[in-house]
């Protein structure tokens, strides 16, 4: 299974770009990387989804190398409501890979003033 | 448009008790899937369905059951709760195949077993 790793904590100020970056070391070649936002009391919301290179939508880019074996979320100019929890799933995109959904632990995002 | 609704919002069990979570969508998914939230461990999958009739475990399936009659509902059942369970739980459903669909999730029911 492709374990994901991300750092527990991340702190910005408002109008900066901030990078979170998740280990997937063990990605298999049907595996999608996806990432979602979660404030507290709410469920996860989906952000952007890759599988190779870069997509960019219009809240964020998701930078993924060659290897695949890391991926790399990209908010641009965060504001105080950008403050969440940013979680990273790796997962197989066929029908048998609902059992290998894997998230990874979350990066706090803290974003000052 | 309501999305995923789940009931209720929150319970306090006693232990050994059998409890149902329920969980109900109006987007027609075909995918539907049962997490729970703990502090530093992220989400875990519990159990998921990729069709109505069909139900899987995933990556910590024990001490629960799911079923899954028709497409909307998914409910989960603790048959006899322990404490280990206390925890947030998230359903959500996809249309598309398990990782390479947008997940979208319920608000959550926070389950409290003393």
């Amino acid at each position: 299974l492709a374990k994901t790793t991300q750092p527990i904590s991340m702190d910005s100020y408002e109008g900066q770009e901030v990078n979170i970056t998740c280990s997937h070391n063990n990605i298999a070649t049907n595996d999608y990387i996806t990432w979602y936002q979660q404030f507290p009391s709410q469920g996860p919301r989906f952000i952007i989804q890759g599988y190779k290179t870069k997509v960019t939508n219009e809240v964020a880019s998701l930078f993924i190398p060659a290897d695949r074996k890391s991926s790399t979320l990209s908010l641009p100019r965060v504001s105080l409501s950008d403050t969440a929890v940013y979680y990273c799933l790796v997962g197989a995109g066929f029908s048998g890979g609902y059992n290998k959904l894997i998230f990874g632990a979350g990066t706090r995002l803290a974003v000052h003033p | 448009i309501a999305g995923i609704t789940q009931a209720p919002t929150s319970q306090i069990l006693a232990a050994g008790r059998r409890m149902t979570l329920r969980c109900t969508q109006d987007m027609r998914h075909n995918a539907m899937y049962w997490y729970r939230q703990d502090l530093g461990l992220g989400l875990r999958l519990i159990h998921y369905s990729n069709t109505a009739g069909t139900t899987g475990k995933g990556e910590v399936p024990d001490g629960y059951s799911v079923s899954r009659a028709n497409t909307d509902d998914f409910p989960l059942t603790l048959a006899s709760a322990v404490p280990s369970q206390t925890s947030v739980y998230f359903c959500a459903s996809s249309g598309g195949l398990a990782g390479a669909a947008e997940q979208f999730f319920g608000p959550g029911t926070r389950l409290t077993v003393l």
